[in-house]
Parts: C-alpha cells; structure tokens; sequence
C-alpha cells in the first residue's frame, strides 16, 4: 500500500514563483488536510477537506490555495512564495475527520521547500 | 499560545534504558489523545490513540498514559534500541472543532 504519496521531496522556489505540492492517497479517504512544520513549533493546519469538492482554511491559510477535485488527491498551491514559507509540508488523510478515536491520521513524507 | 506542552524537549538515553516522555495539554473538552514517532526527514507515525475514557495504550515497547483529571499524558519506552531515536509528538484533538493540537515533540536520542 501506498498510502500518502507526496511529490516533490525538496523544492526550492525564487521570492515570487509559484509551484503546486502535490499530495495523492490511495485509502479511499474522506479526509485530507495539509500541514506545516517549522523548527521550535508544532505541526500547524493550513488547509483541508473533508471531501471531494469541499476544502476550508485552517490555522495559516494565507498565501497557499488548495482544491479537491478528487477523493485521492488534494494539492496545495502557493501562489507568490515568499521566504516566511520556508518549511517542510506535509499532506495527512483520515477516514474521517470526526473526532473519534481510532481514526489515525496517515501523513506523507513531506516536501521540504527553501525560498530564497 | 499552545495548547500541548511536552518535556523533556530533548534527551539523550544509553541503549536498553528506559524513558518518559510528558505531555500536559489544556485542550478541553478533548475527544483523544494521540502520540506519534517521527523520523528524521519523515513524516509523523501513529504509535498509539487513546480516548478521554482510557488510562493506558500499549504498542510494543512503547506504553501511554492518561489522566484526564490532570490533563497529562506520558509516553513510556521500555528497553530502548537505537531505531527509538526520533522525534515523539503529542497531539490533542479538540472535541469542539476536530483540530489537532500539536506538541512541539520530545526529541530522543538512544546511543549505543
């Protein structure tokens, strides 16, 4: 099994590009969010969806886009990068985004970005 | 402000030792509680769940707990092996609006 598959691995962007991350999970799962890590803080939720065609922001949305188009894939576009975007980013699906226990949370490997 | 606290932020253990992790979180009303292995340049896995109803969760040489009273949770590793070494995350999840609440992490270091 797959699981979550997120593309590219490391990416480094210029001040102003834009670029598409990509996340695709096989699990048939309902849920898929996006997140970011950065040194000295917890993993923080920039967007997700809770099925195909529905996405809602979380807690740092500004700057990235997302759509989900599909129940396998969700990308999460930045549209003007900018160096406070530095990061690593990672993609996780759930069966549900219910709060009930049981349903673990999937993550990818995630993509490490530098913009310079 | 951050809702999940994690101590030690590092530490370094001699293989086939044993260590705690805490957790103290002040997410409330919380459906569970969730502790996650990360390796180096990897993404978070589940180590175990438990419910604001359970007490301890055990997967292998790694046992949690819960007090849900004090709002604190322990990631216990007994017999440490060298493979242990990673980044162990705590993560709350709000029963008021699903979201996760992450630690920072323990960061563990077994050596040999």
């Amino acid at each position: 099994n797959a699981g979550v598959t997120q593309t590219p691995k490391f990416q480094v962007l210029k001040t102003g590009q834009s670029m598409t991350l990509q996340c695709a999970q096989d699990m048939n799962h309902e849920y898929m969010s996006w997140y970011r890590q950065d040194p000295g803080m917890g993993l923080r939720l920039i967007h997700y969806s809770v099925g195909a065609g529905i996405t809602d922001q979380g807690e740092v949305p500004n700057g990235y886009n997302v759509s989900r188009s599909t129940t396998e894939d969700f990308p999460l576009r930045l549209l003007s990068a900018a160096p406070s975007q530095t990061s690593v980013y990672f993609c996780a699906s759930s069966e549900t985004g219910t709060a009930n226990a049981g349903y673990g949370y999937t993550f990818g490997s995630g993509t490490r970005l530098t913009v310079v | 402000k951050n809702q999940v606290e994690q101590s030690p932020q590092s530490l370094i253990i001699l293989e086939g030792k044993n260590c705690t992790l805490q957790c103290n979180y002040t997410v409330s009303p919380f459906s569970n509680l969730r502790w996650y292995k990360q390796d180096t340049g990897r993404g978070p896995v589940s180590l175990t769940i438990m419910t604001f109803s359970e007490n301890t969760k055990s997967n292998g040489r790694y046992t949690a707990t819960l007090d849900a009273d004090t709002k604190q949770s322990s990631l216990h590793i007994t017999a440490s092996q060298l493979s242990d070494s990673a980044s162990y995350i705590c993560v709350v999840t709000d029963y008021g609006n699903n979201r996760l609440a992450f630690g920072k992490g323990n960061q563990v270091v077994v050596i040999p």
